[in-house]
């Protein structure tokens, strides 16, 4: 079975940091990515790791730990259009066969 | 152009119609997808088209019924569903089809389906 945990809810004030986990267990591995996903939009890419490290695209970065089969989103200087939920995927075989995670909720406060 | 369109934004249909989804891109992707998602939930993968074959279904019932016509059109037809299968129905692609690639979904706006 292939299974993805992430924080069902993150709050954060504008301007500051913040971390979104995300844990898999999956019978293949060939990358991690993250897309986010607005109240009645559809989701949209940010990230991709498939290499372990850290990525970074303008606020966004993303980490990816193989061996500890974990990798996190990080967002810095929160803006209130960041409230959104954010999903981790694995991309899980040779296939383009994406498994995704349950999401996180990220609530911006001012 | 990185623009996946789908058709209609929103659609109601009883449990006896029969009616179809459309999805369009035209960025020369070669492997197109349908997620279901229901409110609060992750895109959970339906179906899989990779040059223009079905290469995946994730156990989806007969009822719901792919098509791909070409390489740059999918459709999801409708026939008989449940009050359960109301969802957005999400499609996306990407450029290639496999392969050790870091190839990006690009997801169209959805659909939001209800069946009464």
């Amino acid at each position: 079975g292939q299974s993805l945990e992430q924080p069902s809810e993150v709050t954060a004030v504008e301007g500051a940091i913040v971390q979104i986990n995300c844990t898999y267990q999956t019978s293949g591995f060939y990358g991690l990515s993250w897309y986010q996903q607005h109240d009645g939009g559809a989701p949209t890419f940010l990230s991709y790791n498939a290499l372990d490290g850290l990525e970074e695209t303008g606020r966004f970065s993303s980490f990816l730990s193989r061996s500890d089969s974990y990798g996190y989103l990080l967002l810095q200087e929160l803006q209130m259009k960041d409230s959104a939920s954010y999903f981790c995927a694995v991309r899980a075989s040779y296939g383009q066969n994406f498994v995704f995670g349950p999401g996180t909720r990220l609530s911006v406060l001012p | 152009d990185t623009e996946v369109t789908q058709t209609p934004k929103h659609l109601v249909m009883g449990m006896t119609n029969k009616k179809s989804l459309k999805c369009e891109q035209h960025m020369g992707h070669r492997a197109m997808y349908w997620y279901k998602q229901k409110a609060k939930k992750p895109p959970e993968l339906m179906f899989v088209y990779s040059y223009e074959k079905l290469s995946i279904n994730e156990s989806v019932p007969s009822r719901f019924s792919p098509e791909c016509p070409n390489s740059s059109l999918l459709n999801l037809h409708l026939h008989a569903l449940q009050p359960e299968d109301s969802a957005l129905y999400l499609c996306a692609s990407t450029a290639r089809a496999g392969g050790r690639s870091t190839d990006t979904q690009y997801f169209g706006p959805g659909t939001r389906l209800t069946v009464l």
